[in-house]
């Protein structure tokens, strides 16, 4: 079945500079790669998705890459802000599935 | 409109005792799914719907059973609770199409605690 790995597990940055988290998956027929935000006793929201027909997608201070050839996908969050602070996953489906299979999650820390 | 819903939102069992965890959702979304959160393990999905009287299972469905008699709701039971089954348990909702997922929106979650 499909696997997704997820790195770093934590991560730290200076306010105002970026952050990248990078996930690989195993199936080469995955077609979707979302992204959730978890703030700290909170549900899990969606930030931003990207298919498998794109190879970028940016929302605001957001973007997601995908690089099939590799089977990885980067989340890129620009001029990172304290309240950017929380639990990233990332997660890959495949067609034909009709199942998330998700990454074991990035404690990201923005230092003021 | 209230998304999707969970109850209960905390619930500690002793080991062999069974229970129902409860989700709702009002969007409308045929696919309906179960998952569980551990740390370090990220969310794992125990069972998922794509419609009324259709369920499957996802990559950990022992110890779980699951029916969805209706578009709105999908219980989750637990048969005889084990230690290893304390986790908090999230409930997600989506709009769905054959081969291809949509964003999933997550209950508050079920805090559950074996003992």
């Amino acid at each position: 079945g499909e696997n997704v790995e997820q790195h770093p597990s934590t991560l730290s940055v200076q306010e105002g500079d970026s952050a990248v988290i990078k996930c690989t998956y195993s199936d080469s027929a995955s077609n979707y790669f979302p992204w959730y935000k978890q703030e700290l006793g909170k549900r899990p929201q969606l930030i931003i998705d990207i298919r498998s027909n794109v190879g970028e997608k940016k929302d605001q201070r957001i973007a997601v890459t995908l690089n099939k050839t590799a089977k990885h996908f980067s989340l890129h969050i620009t001029e990172t802000q304290p309240e950017d602070s929380a639990v990233y996953f990332c997660a890959a489906s495949w067609k034909g599935a009709q199942k998330l299979v998700f990454g074991q999650g990035t404690r990201l820390t923005i230092n003021p | 409109n209230a998304g999707v819903t969970q109850t209960p939102k905390f619930q500690v069992l002793k080991t062999g005792q069974s229970m129902t965890l409860q989700c709702a959702q009002d969007m409308n979304h045929e696919y309906m799914s179960w998952y569980r959160q551990d740390p370090g393990m990220g969310l794992r999905l125990i069972h998922y719907s794509v419609g009324a009287g259709i369920t499957d299972q996802g990559e950990v469905p022992n110890g779980y059973n699951v029916s969805r008699s209706t578009t709105e709701d999908f219980p989750l039971r637990l048969l005889s609770a084990a230690p290893s089954q304390t986790s908090v348990y999230f409930c997600a909702s989506s709009y769905v199409e054959p081969g291809h997922l949509y964003e999933q929106y997550f209950g508050p979650g079920t805090r559950l605690t074996v003992t």
